[in-house]
């Protein structure tokens, strides 16, 4: 069974650039979430894909946006980078059936330095 | 909003005590809830879940945590920890159908041989 991974590990951009961070799911799994960890502070939430379209949304605004393709792996996009944006994104993903959504299994994360 | 919160920041033991995490949440619907370990180094991983049943849930390497409805709360136990169990440890809560998980701040755990 493969875990979920990430890439890149790591990434410095400089303000006012774009990013695209990429994530692959674990086998078995449809879902997809991604997180913003800053240093000291739990995960927060800013989007869910299932079935290729957003299914639920965090308090990020319109520059975070993303993607889930067929073979449910996802991209997080960010525009117009600010320096608050350096943090460690972290990719959760899960399997949803007709019980509702499972447990999420996290990536390894991508550190983002935002300069 | 709906919160969590965790209690302690920073617990300190010595091995063979026993732990006990706080957890506490504000959403007073239907909740999953969630205990995530990060070791150093290392990604969050799972220690434990709970949907439904039974509201003593038990997890990987002897952690266990009690579902407590009428207190909103998560609490994390094992009766004798190691200093492998040195790590930060999360409670997440996620709240009805929705896709998003409610993380606490995290506690750090040092286990002093």
């Amino acid at each position: 069974e493969t875990g979920v991974t990430q890439s890149p590990t790591h990434l410095i951009k400089t303000r006012g650039q774009q990013v695209t961070l990429r994530c692959s799911s674990q086998s078995g799994h449809n879902t997809v979430s991604w997180y913003q960890q800053a240093l000291g502070q739990g995960p927060q939430f800013i989007f869910q894909y299932y079935r290729e379209e957003e299914n639920g949304r965090g308090n990020f605004p319109p520059r975070f946006s993303g993607l889930q393709f067929p073979n449910y792996s996802s991209e997080l996009n960010v525009n117009a980078l600010e320096l608050d944006d350096s943090a460690l994104y972290l990719c959760a993903s899960s399997w949803t059936g007709l019980a509702g959504e499972f447990e999420q299994y996290f990536g390894p994360g991508t550190r983002l330095t935002v300069t | 909003a709906q919160s969590v919160s965790q209690h302690n920041h920073h617990v300190i033991l010595s091995e063979a005590a026993s732990l006990e995490l706080g957890c506490n949440y504000s959403y007073g619907g239907t909740v999953n809830l969630f205990w995530y370990v990060q070791y150093p180094g290392q990604h969050l991983q799972l220690l434990l879940k709970y949907f439904s049943g039974d509201p003593l849930v038990k997890g990987i390497k002897g952690f266990e945590a009690e579902f407590i409805k009428s207190k909103f709360s998560f609490n994390l136990r094992k009766p004798s920890v190691q200093w492998s169990d040195t790590a930060e440890y999360f409670c997440a809560v996620k709240q009805g159908n929705t896709g998003k998980l409610i993380f606490g701040q995290g506690t750090t755990l040092q286990v002093k041989p």
